[in-house]
């Protein structure tokens, strides 16, 4: 596609649900980041895949929090019991290069998840 | 531990006055720097990068940002505002020191360009 999309643009979920927030990269970018961004504040790192695998998971808040990447494409955030404290936007990024500290992320329109 | 600080929560300009959204790093590498703007319920997008090279980057919109490395600094600068260039603007940072490619970002200032 012509650039990272995230579904659903909008997630109003309770206390305690599970919840999926998909992201579609850019096609033939191998490296894909998850971000979470609070009210006011910039855009904090969860997550990174280099193709398949999580190569960085060090930014996960809790065991919580998990993201699969199974065909090295799309990208799944799956969040379990989810808390009021996990209300924010999800971000999702890709870039062309596995591993490169130059490369610029692209980002996507985000999925807004409200924990009532 | 590397760290971005954007000073200012909000600055006001004129439309066809020129602007700078001042940021700061600390890394104990040499860094790679990076400015994303943000529009209303939109995702981030690229202005522009510094990685090596010239001080002076040139990027989208007309923006250029300055790297100084004796002030550790990375202001962005635009010569005439626009009111579309009202946002949300944000600065980001890898240290080259550091294992990973996760980009450290400020808190964001936000632009306001009055006509």
């Amino acid at each position: 596609g012509a650039g990272v999309s995230q579904t659903p643009s909008n997630k109003v979920t309770e206390k305690g649900k599970y919840v999926e927030l998909r992201c579609d990269p850019i096609s033939g970018h191998t490296a894909l980041y998850w971000y979470r961004q609070s009210l006011g504040q910039g855009p904090e790192f969860l997550i990174y895949f280099q193709g398949t695998g999580a190569a960085d998971d060090s930014g996960l808040p809790n065991d919580r929090f998990f993201a699969v990447r199974p065909e090295g494409s799309v990208s799944t955030l799956k969040i379990q019991r989810t808390e009021r404290g996990d209300s924010a936007v999800y971000l999702c990024a890709s870039s062309f290069l596995a591993g490169g500290r130059t490369d610029t992320q692209y980002f996507g329109p985000g999925t807004r998840l409200t924990v009532l | 531990a590397q760290s971005v600080a954007q000073p200012e929560d909000q600055v006001n300009v004129a439309e066809g006055n020129p602007l700078t959204v001042k940021c700061t790093y600390s890394v104990s590498g040499n860094p790679y720097l990076f400015w994303y703007v943000q529009y209303p319920n939109r995702g981030l997008q690229f202005l522009l990068k510094y990685i090596t090279g010239d001080n002076l980057v040139k990027g989208s919109y007309g923006f250029e940002a300055e790297f100084n490395k004796s002030q550790t600094s990375f202001h962005l600068k635009k010569p005439s505002a626009l009111v579309s260039d009202s946002a949300l603007y944000f600065c980001a940072v890898r240290d080259t020191n550091q294992a990973g490619t996760a980009l450290i970002f400020g808190k964001g200032t936000t632009l306001s360009v009055s006509s």
